[in-house]
């Protein structure tokens, strides 16, 4: 059964920090990794789609690398504003289940001013 | 604009009372799903639809029912909920396999 694990659980950083929000799974054989982004009451937001082929993407000041073979994920935030505070989920949809998403629990990022 | 919508956002309802939530997407998406968020336990999948007239269950399907008689609507029904169904439910939806999904705003839903 494919577990996700991001790492830290929560994270507060002062604006313009660079930050790294780290994802591990358990099952490699993945079909792509999601990241998304929730905020307080709200539904979630995709970030970044990167499919099993690929080793990054980029959008803005987000990067997404991923590395199949050893389980890993990290989205690198770059001059992180206030307005990035938010709660950071990956998800990965497996090769054999049909489009479900396997999430993790989630970092919580405050950016303070 | 292109997204996602759930109706209700909010329901207060007692046990076994049968409600449905509605679902409902102009992206023409052919895959959609619901999941539910629980403090601790993350997001789950409930169910899921390839396309019209294709449903299947996801990790914790107990307790619901869903259809899929249009393309675009994918609703969520508890025939008599309990207790143990209050959570915030999203639907979710994407182009098909592999593709970004696109979630709605989210239901919150308590039952006494």
């Amino acid at each position: 059964k494919q577990e996700v694990t991001q790492i830290p659980a929560a994270l507060s950083v002062p604006e313009g920090e660079n930050l790294v929000l780290n994802c591990s799974f358990t099952d490699s054989a993945i079909y792509n990794l999601q990241w998304f982004r929730q905020d307080p009451g709200k539904g979630l937001t995709s970030l970044l789609l990167i499919q099993s082929s690929q080793r990054e993407q980029t959008s803005g000041r987000l990067n997404a690398s991923l590395d199949k073979s050893s389980g890993r994920s990290t989205l690198y935030i770059a001059a992180s504003q206030p307005g990035d505070s938010a709660t950071y989920l990956c998800a990965v949809e497996g090769g054999t289940s049909y489009g479900k998403l396997t999430f993790g629990q989630g970092t919580i990022l405050t950016v303070h001013p | 604009e292109a997204q996602v919508t759930q109706n209700p956002r909010y329901l207060i309802t007692v046990t076994g009372k049968k409600l449905t939530v509605t679902c409902s997407q102009n992206m023409n998406h052919e895959y959609m799903s619901w999941y539910r968020q629980d403090p601790g336990l993350g997001l789950r999948q409930i169910y899921y639809s390839m396309n019209v007239e294709v449903t299947d269950k996801g990790d914790v399907p107990e307790g619901y029912k869903v259809s899929r008689k249009e393309k675009r609507n994918f609703p969520l029904i508890l025939e008599s909920p309990s207790p143990n169904q209050t959570s915030l439910y999203f639907c979710a939806s994407s182009w098909q396999r592999g593709y970004e999904q696109y979630f709605g705003p989210g239901t919150r839903l308590t039952v006494t």
